[in-house]
C-alpha cells in the first residue's frame, strides 16, 4: 500500500502555543484530507484539500496542499485543551484513500 | 442524520467464531470502505466499494469478506475470526471519488 510518513509521532504543547505537523509521502496524490480523533470515536474531518498548492482555513487551523503533490501540512494556532486528540492526514487516489500514522497532541494548561 | 452508524460498539470472540460488523450510512454516498485501526499503524484499508454491486480489495482483505448490499448497507464478515484480527473497525462512506470521507465511531474486537 502507499505509505505516508507523518511528522511528528507526539507533541506536548503548553495551552497558547501554534502547533505544526505535516505528512509527506512517495507518491502523488489528488486529494488531502486531515482529521481529528478523540478517544473511542471515529476521526473526524477537520479539512480538505483538492488542488496543488491549496491553502485552507478552518478556524484556527490551516493546512496546505504541497506543490509537488506529495505532501501537506497542518497548523493549529492557539492550541487550547480541546485540541487534545490524534490527528491523520490522508490522500486520495483514485477511489482508494491512505492515512498517516497519525501524530498525538497533548495541550498542556 | 445520523451520518454512519456502525454496530455492534464491542465485540468479544473465541477464536475460530464468525461475525459481521454492520455498517449503514444516511448521506447518500456512493462509496463505501471499511479500515481496521492497530497501534503505531494508521488506518489500513480492508475492502471498499465504490458503488452498488461493486467490491475490491484494499491493502490488507485476508480473512474477511464483504457484501455491499444496497446502496445505504456495507458489512463486513469474519468467517474464522483469528487473534491477529484484534483491532478496531471503521466503516467509513464518500459521495463519489474525489470527495471527503466520513467515519462511523468504530468497532472494537477482541479474539481470544
Amino acid at each position: 500500500g502507499q505509505q505516508l510518513n507523518q511528522s511528528p509521532q507526539s507533541m506536548f504543547i503548553q495551552e497558547g502555543e501554534d502547533v505544526s505537523m505535516n505528512c509527506t509521502s512517495s507518491s502523488i496524490f489528488n486529494t488531502w484530507l486531515w482529521y481529528k480523533q478523540d478517544p473511542g470515536e471515529g476521526p473526524v474531518l477537520l479539512i480538505a484539500l483538492y488542488k496543488a498548492g491549496e491553502l485552507t482555513s478552518n478556524g484556527r487551523l490551516t493546512a496546505q496542499f504541497g506543490i509537488t503533490r506529495k505532501d501537506s501540512f497542518l497548523n493549529i494556532s492557539a492550541s487550547i485543551p480541546s485540541d487534545v486528540g490524534i490527528y491523520f492526514c490522508a490522500g486520495r487516489t483514485g477511489n482508494q484513500f491512505y492515512f498517516g500514522t497519525g501524530t498525538s497532541l497533548t495541550v498542556i494548561p | 442524520n445520523a451520518g454512519v452508524t456502525q454496530t455492534p460498539k464491542f465485540q468479544v470472540l473465541k477464536t475460530g467464531q464468525s461475525m459481521t460488523l454492520q455498517c449503514a450510512q444516511d448521506m447518500n454516498h456512493n462509496s463505501m470502505y471499511w479500515y481496521r485501526q492497530d497501534p503505531g499503524m494508521g488506518l489500513r484499508l480492508i475492502y471498499y466499494s465504490a458503488s452498488e454491486g461493486t467490491t475490491d480489495k484494499g491493502e490488507v482483505p485476508n480473512g474477511y469478506n464483504v457484501s455491499r448490499l444496497n446502496k445505504r448497507e456495507f458489512s463486513l464478515r469474519l468467517e474464522s475470526a483469528a487473534p491477529s484480527q484484534t483491532s478496531v473497525y471503521f466503516c467509513a462512506s464518500a459521495l463519489g471519488g474525489g470527495e471527503k470521507l466520513f467515519f462511523g465511531s468504530g468497532t472494537q474486537l477482541s479474539v481470544l
